[in-house]
C-alpha cells in the first residue's frame, strides 16, 4: 500500500540556517506530493503540494521537488526563522479507489535566535 | 461554510461515559477524515470517507469507536466507553478528492478529556 517515511525530529537549527527535511515515499502510480505545517496550538494547514514528477511546490520561502526516480519530496529553506518552528508532514495522495491522503509521522523544528 | 467546523472544540469527559464529535466539512467536498493526534505526537488515521463508497475503518483502534457521515456532508465521530487512553485531539479534514485537487483541509480539532 501507499505509504511516507520522513526524517525523525526533532530537528533543532540556528536562525538563518539550512533547512532540509527528507520524506520518501510508495505508492503506485502518480500521487500528489504535499507538506503541511502545524504551528504551535493551531491547526494543521497546507504549505505546499506537487500534482506530476519533477513539479516544484513553493511557499514562505519553503520548496520541495517532486522526484519520481528517487522517490521523494523533501522540503528545504535557504534560511530558517525562528517564526518557522512547527512541526512539518509530508504526505501524498493517490488513487486506490479514491483519493485517500496518507501523511508520514511529522518532524519538529525547533529554530534558536 | 468557509472551512471545516468542529465541535466541541474541547470537551472533558468522565471515563465510561460515551462522546460525540462533530464534522461540518467544506461544502462540495466529497471526501472527509477523521485523524487522532496525542500531545507531542504524529497524526493516527481514524476512518476516511468518500462518497457513497464504503468508509476506510481500517484506522479505528476499538469497536468503541464509530463514525458516520449522514447525506454526504456533517460527520460524527462517537467513542462510547471512553477510556482515558482516548485522551486526544481529535482532527477532522475534507478533500475534494478530485484529480490534481486532493488537498485536506483541516479543523481545528476537538481537544478530549477524559477524566
Amino acid at each position: 500500500g501507499n505509504s511516507v517515511t520522513q526524517m525523525e525530529g526533532p530537528v533543532t537549527l540556528s536562525e538563518e540556517a539550512f533547512l532540509t527535511i527528507n520524506c520518501t515515499y510508495t505508492a503506485t502510480g502518480y500521487p500528489s506530493l504535499f507538506w503541511y505545517v502545524q504551528y504551535p496550538g493551531e491547526g494543521l494547514q497546507l504549505l505546499l503540494k506537487a500534482t506530476k514528477a519533477d513539479d516544484k511546490g513553493s511557499n514562505k520561502g519553503f520548496e520541495a521537488t517532486y522526484r519520481k526516480e528517487t522517490t521523494s519530496f523533501h522540503l528545504e529553506k535557504g534560511s530558517v526563522q525562528v517564526s518557522d518552528s512547527a512541526v512539518y508532514f509530508c504526505a501524498l495522495s493517490g488513487y486506490t479507489g479514491g483519493f485517500k491522503t496518507i501523511f508520514g509521522a511529522g518532524t519538529r523544528l525547533f529554530v534558536k535566535a | 461554510g468557509a472551512g471545516v467546523s468542529q465541535s466541541p472544540s474541547n470537551k472533558v469527559t468522565e471515563k465510561g461515559k460515551d462522546v460525540e464529535l462533530r464534522c461540518d466539512p467544506i461544502s462540495g467536498h466529497t471526501a472527509l477524515y477523521w485523524y487522532r493526534q496525542s500531545l507531542g505526537q504524529g497524526l493516527e488515521f481514524l476512518i476516511y470517507f468518500q462518497g457513497n463508497s464504503a468508509p476506510d475503518k481500517s484506522g479505528l483502534p476499538s469497536d468503541r469507536f464509530s463514525a458516520e457521515r449522514t447525506g454526504g456532508s456533517v460527520s460524527t465521530l462517537t467513542i462510547q466507553r471512553t477510556q482515558q487512553e482516548d485522551s486526544a485531539v481529535y482532527l477532522c479534514a475534507s478533500s475534494l478528492a478530485l484529480q490534481g485537487r486532493t488537498e485536506a483541509f483541516f479543523g481545528q480539532g476537538t481537544r478530549l478529556t477524559v477524566v
